[in-house]
């Protein structure tokens, strides 16, 4: 079974950087592309980022493009955004998911971790 | 860009069907054969049920069916169940490699 699984969110102040990561497991991980896609307390979904299975190609959102940095680890199946010069609108369950934003779906999807940006 | 727009609820009585909608525009939803619809319960992680427009996962009822008309695409789900009831959102991939959501409809079953 394909399973993803979050870890490292938390509190942190405005202006403050998180790490969080994301482990894959039930399928080769190198060879499919990883997004990041988080949901506001209360709100929709929104994507973020995304990156190709080498490592090679990466997008980002215009909302977080200079002030995240996504990166994975095929060696360990791990999956990370770096989060810098964080806000309070960045207070959001980001879920990482399996899937290329040019197909336009993502399958399956972990089951999140929090963050909150707040002093 | 700005997000899919759908309607923020929609409601039917059991075993009645039910139809979503996702409207972007030619740059989005009318341009690309990509729209997908995710399933969501309250504090748990989104579900895909329809992908490419009109694909189901395997282990989806067919129940669940999708379509697409310009620059609208629609979830329909018919025989409505109780477990049915959740957030619905829409997803298309939006050009200039990005990808957009809809701003979700609860699904309310009567």
């Amino acid at each position: 079974e394909e399973q993803m699984l979050e870890s490292g969110g938390g509190l942190v102040q405005p202006g403050g950087s998180l790490r969080v990561s994301c482990v894959g497991s039930g399928f080769s991980f190198s060879n499919y592309a990883m997004s990041w896609v988080r949901q506001a307390p209360g709100k929709g979904l929104e994507w973020v980022s995304a990156i190709g299975g080498s490592g090679a190609i990466i997008y980002y959102a215009d909302s977080v493009k200079g002030r995240f940095t996504i990166s994975r680890d095929n060696s360990k199946s791990i999956l990370y955004l770096q989060m810098n010069s964080l806000r309070a609108e960045d207070t959001a369950v980001y879920y990482c998911a399996k899937g290329w934003v040019s197909r336009g779906w993502f399958d399956p999807w972990g089951q999140g971790t929090l963050v909150t940006v707040s002093s | 860009q700005s997000a899919l727009t759908q309607p923020p609820s929609a409601s039917g009585s059991p075993g009645q069907s039910v139809t979503i909608s996702c409207t972007g525009t030619s740059s989005d939803v009318g341009g690309y054969n990509y729209v997908s619809w995710y399933q969501q319960y309250p504090g748990k992680a989104p579900k895909l049920v329809i992908y490419e427009v009109t694909k189901r996962p395997s282990g989806v009822p067919d129940r669940f069916s999708g379509s697409k008309s310009g620059n609208t695409a629609s979830l329909t789900v018919s025989g409505l169940q109780a477990d049915d009831e959740a957030d619905y959102y829409c997803g298309s991939y939006g050009g200039s490699d990005n990808l957009l959501f809809g701003g979700g409809t609860k699904l309310t079953v009567l």
